[in-house]
């Protein structure tokens, strides 16, 4: 299995700034993703992060607002830019590795 | 595409009773599905998932979920809850690709989820 930690747990920023998440992983993984997940709705892939290449972003989300970074086989941020209010949510971190996919615990975002 | 139908946002059972959390998926592939909670302030953890071989899937903490393609549902249920049960449950649908290393699960699609609370 694989462990994965998220930093910060969270935060409140004002509206403008921008916010990094860590993710680090315990095992060398190729594979991993960032999800966000609105207050009462499921989680929706934001873009897909392999270790060597640039990130892969889903429909209704662009790297100018998420960039990401993916510097290991352990490691990935995520930068929410340029932030409003809509953007608060929990921001989760995943992995993939040996066929199962594995969750961070999330970054609880509030933007005022 | 694929997608998820989770019927109820919220289930409430007693201690003890039968747990039946609803999942309908969509998907013009075979699917693989999956089920997964999360505790508060916790990551999501797989209870259990399908992936072409038998149709009743055992999984951890007592659940199970039988695979219906006639009736493309997923639903998870568990004979007797108990109170450590109580989470959200989300259900999830994926297809099938190949890539150099051989075949994985593509996408995970997610359902709204469904939170589960259990009374004494």
């Amino acid at each position: 299995s694989a462990v994965i930690s998220q930093k910060p747990s969270r935060d409140i920023c004002q509206r403008g700034t921008s916010l990094t998440i860590q993710c680090q992983v315990d095992s060398q993984v190729t594979m991993m993703f960032w999800y966000r997940q609105q207050p009462g709705q499921s989680l929706t892939l934001i873009a897909t992060a392999n270790q060597g290449s640039e990130a892969t972003y889903e429909s209704g989300f662009v790297i100018d607002k998420f960039p990401i970074s993916r510097p290991n086989l352990t490691f990935s941020t995520l930068t929410v830019s340029n932030m409003s209010p809509e953007d608060s949510s929990i921001y989760l971190c995943s992995a993939r590795l040996a066929r199962e996919q594995f969750f961070g615990p999330g970054t609880r975002l509030t933007v005022l | 595409a694929q997608s998820v139908t989770q019927l109820g946002s919220h289930v409430s059972v007693s201690e003890g009773a039968l747990v039946l959390l609803r999942c309908n998926y969509s998907s013009s592939v075979p699917p693989y599905l999956f089920w997964y909670v999360q505790y508060p302030n916790q990551g999501l953890q797989l209870l259990l998932k399908y992936t072409s071989a038998a149709t009743l899937v055992k999984g951890i903490n007592g659940f199970e979920a039988e695979f219906k393609k006639s009736e493309t549902s997923f639903h998870l249920t568990k004979p007797s809850a108990h109170m450590s049960d109580a989470a959200e449950y989300f259900c999830a649908v994926s297809d099938l690709f190949g890539n150099a290393g051989g075949t994985s699960y593509g996408k995970l699609t997610f359902g709204q989820g469904t939170i589960l609370t259990v009374h004494p």
